[in-house]
């Protein structure tokens, strides 16, 4: 039972444009949201998040949006730069739900490559 | 540099064998969480530790067990190896279990690669 999904395993755009990574979840206790990135041989690399009380959190070149009625979420990329080429990871709690936890359930993953 | 540190960065053993993996987390940070991340598969939790206590259990294995120690570094021990075994093993910290957002971020380390044989 997959819980988070990011049903796209790769994307690739290029330098200077928008990257649109998607995610969906189906549980409806998450609360707190984060993307993650990855590299290879390195640990995941924290991003941005967004609490479920929020419908949109922006940090620099990074944006996520969030439909918590669709449970969707959205991360953007503006302008894209070869340099963001890595695996993304979407993750999602339930930390602050009753009986909920802070461990994260992650998707699998997507591959985004920003070509020059 | 995430300031959680893991050792060793890889270990090669043999099946049936026993291992430790350590991890050291970010000053200030009372939580400790452990993930596997297998072939073509997302980070699956394992299990969380705050202020030595354990406080969530994922689909951990009995042959795994995990401990946190006065110093908050903790130790990941995997018994009884099975090829499947085979992973990645990453550690995050965070400052709180709970607290509001932005606090309880989970930073990770750059992992510890296991290969069983």
């Amino acid at each position: 039972d997959q819980q988070v999904k990011q049903n796209s395993p790769s994307l690739s755009v290029q330098e200077g444009r928008i990257s649109i990574l998607n995610c969906d979840y189906t549980n409806s206790m998450f609360d707190y949201f984060l993307w993650y990135k990855k590299y290879p041989a390195e640990g995941p690399t924290f991003l941005i998040s967004i609490s479920s009380i929020k419908d949109k959190n922006e940090d620099g070149r990074f944006t996520v949006f969030l439909n918590k009625s669709a449970k969707h979420l959205s991360l953007h990329i503006v302008p894209s730069q070869p340099g963001d080429s890595a695996v993304y990871f979407c993750a999602a709690s339930a930390r602050g739900t009753q009986g909920g936890s802070e461990k994260l359930v992650f998707g699998k993953g997507m591959k985004l490559t920003v070509n020059p | 540099d995430s300031g959680v540190t893991q050792t060793p960065k890889h270990l090669i053993t043999a099946t049936g064998q026993r291992v430790t993996l350590r991890c050291s987390p970010r000053s200030g940070d009372l939580s400790v969480y452990w993930y596997q991340q297998s072939l073509d598969q997302g980070l699956q939790f394992l299990i969380q530790y705050y202020n030595g206590e354990e406080r969530a259990k994922g689909n951990i294995l009995e042959r795994f067990s995990a401990q946190q120690f006065p110093d908050l570094h903790s130790e990941l021990n995997l018994s009884s190896l099975e090829l499947g075994d085979s992973a990645l093993y990453f550690c995050a910290s965070s400052v709180v279990g709970r607290g509001p957002p932005g606090t309880d971020t989970q930073y990770f380390g750059p992992g510890t690669r296991l290969t069983v044989l």
